[in-house]
């Protein structure tokens, strides 16, 4: 049972390139989550999705979009990435009414 | 609007020490609250919850936490260290419509032989 599948685990961009983070899941979650991780920043919620078909903005949208592809699957873009993208990038899925969240392994990226 | 404190961004304990980690929320509704724990280079991984009933919750690794309303609290404990629990660990409060949760800023656990 893979859980929550993050591609790629490390990334470095040059500012200024574009690249889709990729997420899925294999639980048959209804809701996705991507977070960004930063020193003693904890997690920061960027977009979430509560079901196929709707995605709705986090606490920090600015610079990414997202894509619900499909139930498992929930893909996050940099389209012009800077450096202050720098960054842990996490992936998560819950199933609705349980409230827990399962988390992938992580994207590390750098933009230099 | 929801929030988490955690007070303390590095903790160190001798093994088999007590563990004592601390947090604080800011809720308008009752609120489910969370610990997870994120080993190095990994994602994060559920160590409890608190969501009704019982206000001592227990969870993996023999970590638990109370959840004490006129405290605003929910303090994570262990009462005796192993170097294994080396880690970060995060308090999260969850908005209950949206299943989104909101994070505290962390605290590193280190423990000493």
């Amino acid at each position: 049972n893979a859980g929550v599948t993050q591609t790629p685990k490390f990334q470095v961009l040059k500012t200024g390139q574009s690249m889709t983070l990729q997420c899925a899941q294999d639980m048959n979650h209804n809701s996705m989550y991507w977070y960004r991780q930063d020193p003693g920043m904890g997690l920061r919620l960027i977009y979430y999705s509560a079901s196929e078909g709707t995605t709705d903005k986090g606490e920090v949208p600015n610079g990414y979009n997202v894509s619900r592809l499909n139930k498992r699957e929930f893909s996050l873009r940099l389209e012009s990435a800077a450096p202050s993208q720098t960054s842990v990038y996490f992936c998560a899925s819950s199933e609705s009414k349980k409230n827990i969240q399962y988390f992938g392994a992580g994207t590390r990226l750098s933009v230099l | 609007a929801q929030s988490v404190t955690q007070l303390g961004s590095h903790v160190s304990v001798s093994e088999g020490a007590l563990v004592l980690l601390r947090c604080n929320y800011s809720s308008s509704v009752p609120p489910y609250l969370f610990w997870y724990v994120q080993y190095p280079n990994q994602g994060l991984q559920l160590l409890l919850k608190y969501t009704t009933g019982a206000t001592l919750v227990k969870g993996i690794n023999g970590f638990e936490a109370e959840f004490k309303k006129s405290e605003t609290s929910f303090h994570l404990t262990k009462p005796s260290a192993h170097m294994s629990d080396a880690a970060e660990y995060f308090c999260a409060v969850s908005d209950r419509a949206t299943n989104k949760l909101i994070f505290g800023t962390g605290t590193l656990l280190a423990v000493q032989p």
